[in-house]
């Protein structure tokens, strides 16, 4: 069964860092794209990162390009997103996604999804 | 960057009844790189048609997918209990992959 686990999130200070994880099983973890896209409190969707499988290919969201970094471990079946000088406008759900095809800029779909990080921006 | 609208945005219908829901993109969608998920309450999307037709593992046959272009549809034959929820379109042919804005289907 294909698990998700995302972990790391809470309350930041506008300005601060937070560093999510997500960590993957049941499936073999080097072999596919990961995206992570969030969700503000009662808003939709929005893509934010994606890496492929061996790292190679890494694409970001206008919105947080040059603030966040995305990584992977393939040997710890597990993904990363570093998020730096956080906005207000940054708070949301965050979830880790498996991606299907290429995912460079977000151009993929996402078959597995984990349950979500909460990440809170305020003061 | 596509922009996608869906509509209408609220839907109330009554179990067993069909539901139609639409995803309109800004332009021409490559390759009908469109999915389809849908949301319930304080749960992770889930994964329902891709490729603007092909209905994901363990999907029931209720729900299909159409279109092409810059028009999809996503529909449900026959609305059971827990079909009510949010659905989202998603376009990932052009970077970036964008998201609609979701249509809610609730209990009329």
């Amino acid at each position: 069964e294909v698990q998700l686990v995302e972990s790391g999130g809470g309350l930041v200070k506008p300005g601060g860092s937070l560093r999510l994880s997500c960590a993957a099983s049941g499936f073999t973890f080097s072999s596919y794209s990961m995206n992570w896209v969030r969700q503000a409190p009662g808003k939709g969707l929005e893509w934010v990162s994606s890496i492929s499988s061996t790292s190679s290919y890494i694409s970001y969201a206008d919105s947080v390009k040059g603030r966040f970094t995305i990584s992977r471990d393939n040997a710890e079946n597990s993904l990363y997103l570093q998020m730096n000088s956080l906005r207000a406008e940054d708070m949301a759900v965050y979830y880790c996604a498996r991606g299907r095809l290429a995912c460079t800029g977000g151009t993929c779909y996402s078959d597995y999804w984990g349950q979500g990080a909460l990440v809170t921006v305020s003061s | 960057e596509i922009v996608l609208t869906q509509s209408p945005g609220t839907l109330s219908l009554s179990p067993g009844e069909r539901a139609t829901l639409s995803c309109r993109a800004s332009q021409s969608v490559s390759s009908s790189s469109l999915a389809w998920y849908q949301q319930k309450p304080g749960q992770a999307p889930r994964l329902l048609i891709y490729g603007a037709s092909s209905r994901a593992t363990g999907i029931p046959d209720r729900f299909s997918g159409s279109g092409s272009g810059t028009d999809f549809t996503l529909t449900i034959s026959r609305l059971e209990p827990e079909d009510f929820a949010v659905y989202y379109c998603q376009q990932y042919g052009s970077s970036p992959g964008t998201f609609g804005p979701g249509t809610k289907v609730d209990i009329k």
